[in-house]
């Protein structure tokens, strides 16, 4: 079946630009986290949706960054303004709860 | 909280020879899991290995296993006959068995595997 797909695959944007980064999970997964790896580092949690409800927000760095997943089904994290320091790869992944986590390609944004 | 750490930002190992990536973590929970992940350069993180913090046992899986050190706090990666195709990012990672299961990962090892 098909795993996780994460749209755009690269993102290049001007500082100040807002930004969208769209998940789509594997069907019938109901746990989805969305992780930052900046370069050269492990990716680092940012928010974690059960169902609809964003069960933990705890990683999002500031303000500027927002999540939601509608349906329970796809996510988009949202990025407002952005800074050169935003520029990483966003890492989508998903599963049952408890379970483990299927990862998807990610989306590589540059903020110049 | 929980914090993973590897200490080996580069390995390199000679193809069908074997290497040892270490990690070592902290958590004050007594259950918990622990990864072993493989991203290579096209970004896709690949499991390789997991391990239940209960579990005595080490896992195994084909050529990849592990030494599991509880009192420790280690969680070693062992690659037997090493290819080409092993050559990646490892990140090892763990996740409590209750709550987010959010994943906390560490800085990765860059594995090179020499012809």
């Amino acid at each position: 079946g098909a795993g996780v797909s994460q749209t755009p695959s690269n993102k290049v944007t001007e500082k100040g630009k807002y930004v969208e980064l769209r998940c789509d999970p594997i069907s019938g997964h109901t746990a989805l986290y969305w992780y930052r790896q900046s370069l050269g580092q492990g990716p680092e949690f940012l928010i974690y949706f059960q169902g609809t409800g964003a069960a933990d927000d705890s990683g999002l760095p500031n303000d500027r960054f927002f999540a939601v997943r509608p349906e329970g089904s796809v996510s988009t994290l949202k990025i407002q303004r952005t800074e050169r320091g935003d520029s990483a790869v966003y890492l989508c992944a998903t599963g049952s709860k408890g379970g483990e986590q299927f990862f998807g390609p990610g989306t590589r944004l540059t903020v110049l | 909280a929980q914090t993973v750490t590897q200490s080996q930002p580069e390995m390199s190992v000679q193809e069908a020879e074997t290497v040892t990536l270490s990690c070592t973590y902290d958590t004050s929970e007594s259950d918990y899991y622990l990864f072993w992940y493989k991203q290579p350069p096209s970004r896709q993180m690949i499991l390789v290995i997991r391990q239940e913090a209960y579990k005595q046992q080490n896992a195994t899986e084909n050529r990849f296993s592990v030494n599991f050190q509880k009192a420790a706090k280690s969680f070693s990666l062992k690659i037997s006959d090493s290819q080409l195709g092993d050559a990646a990012m490892y990140f090892c990672a763990s996740t409590l068995t209750s709550g987010t299961y959010k994943y906390i990962f560490g800085t990765g090892t860059r594995l090179k595997v020499l012809a």
